[in-house]
């Protein structure tokens, strides 16, 4: 099966810099990954995602690029706030075939962003 | 308000006492699932539904059942509670499998002595 894996657990920066995660998976049919935000106390939720037909996507200060041969995704973040302190999770999902009910996520990355 | 609810929120039971966790959405879609997070280990998927009737096992259903006989309900069934299964429970939904937005709920927060 699908196995991601997230890196770095946890990640400090000062507010103003940028922050990037990365994320590999090891399913090459694997086309779907999408970024999710979990504030304290709250179920996940979607900020960003990217299709296997595409190499970046962008909106606002975050943007996720994704490199298909190397298997490998990552999510930046730029101009960072005290706000988007949070845990962030990556996924991967197949997209459509056998199992793409099935939606795999890496370990988390807890985000901190100082004042 | 579109939104999945769980209930409940906290509950701390015995090895051995059957418990549900209920899930309930109110947008009508399609795909329902339920994830277990552990520190660590992130969001592990327990199992899934495509659709009403139709479940699936996702990475860690060992221990958990589940049913869809509504399109709106998914209730989470441990027939038998493990210290194992003390975890954060999480269900989502979505309009329909694959490259759609989640929705997740609240969280269930359960632990077994």
């Amino acid at each position: 099966g699908e196995n991601v894996e997230q890196h770095p657990s946890t990640l400090s920066v000062q507010e103003g810099d940028s922050a990037v995660i990365k994320c590999t998976y090891s399913d090459s049919a694997s086309n779907y990954f999408p970024w999710y935000k979990q504030e304290l106390g709250k179920g996940p939720q979607l900020i960003i995602d990217i299709r296997s037909n595409v190499g970046e996507k962008k909106d606002q200060r975050i943007a996720v690029t994704l490199n298909k041969t190397a298997k490998h995704f990552s999510l930046h973040i730029t101009e960072t706030q005290p706000e988007d302190s949070a845990v962030y999770f990556c996924a991967a999902n197949k997209g459509g075939g056998t199992s793409y009910g099935k939606l795999t996520f890496g370990q988390g990355t807890i985000l901190t962003v100082h004042p | 308000e579109a939104q999945v609810t769980q209930n409940p929120r906290y509950l701390i039971t015995v090895t051995g006492k059957k418990l549900t966790v209920t899930c309930s959405q109110n947008m009508n879609h399609e795909y329902m699932s339920w994830y277990r997070q552990d520190p660590g280990l992130g969001l592990r998927q327990i199992y899934y539904s495509m659709n009403v009737e139709v479940t699936d096992k996702g990475d860690v259903p060992e221990g958990y059942k589940v049913s869809r006989k509504e399109k709106r309900n998914f209730p989470l069934i441990l027939e038998s509670p493990s210290p194992n299964q003390t975890s954060l429970y999480f269900c989502a939904s979505s309009f329909s499998a694959g490259t759609y937005e989640q929705y997740f709920g609240p969280g269930t927060r359960l632990t077994v002595t």
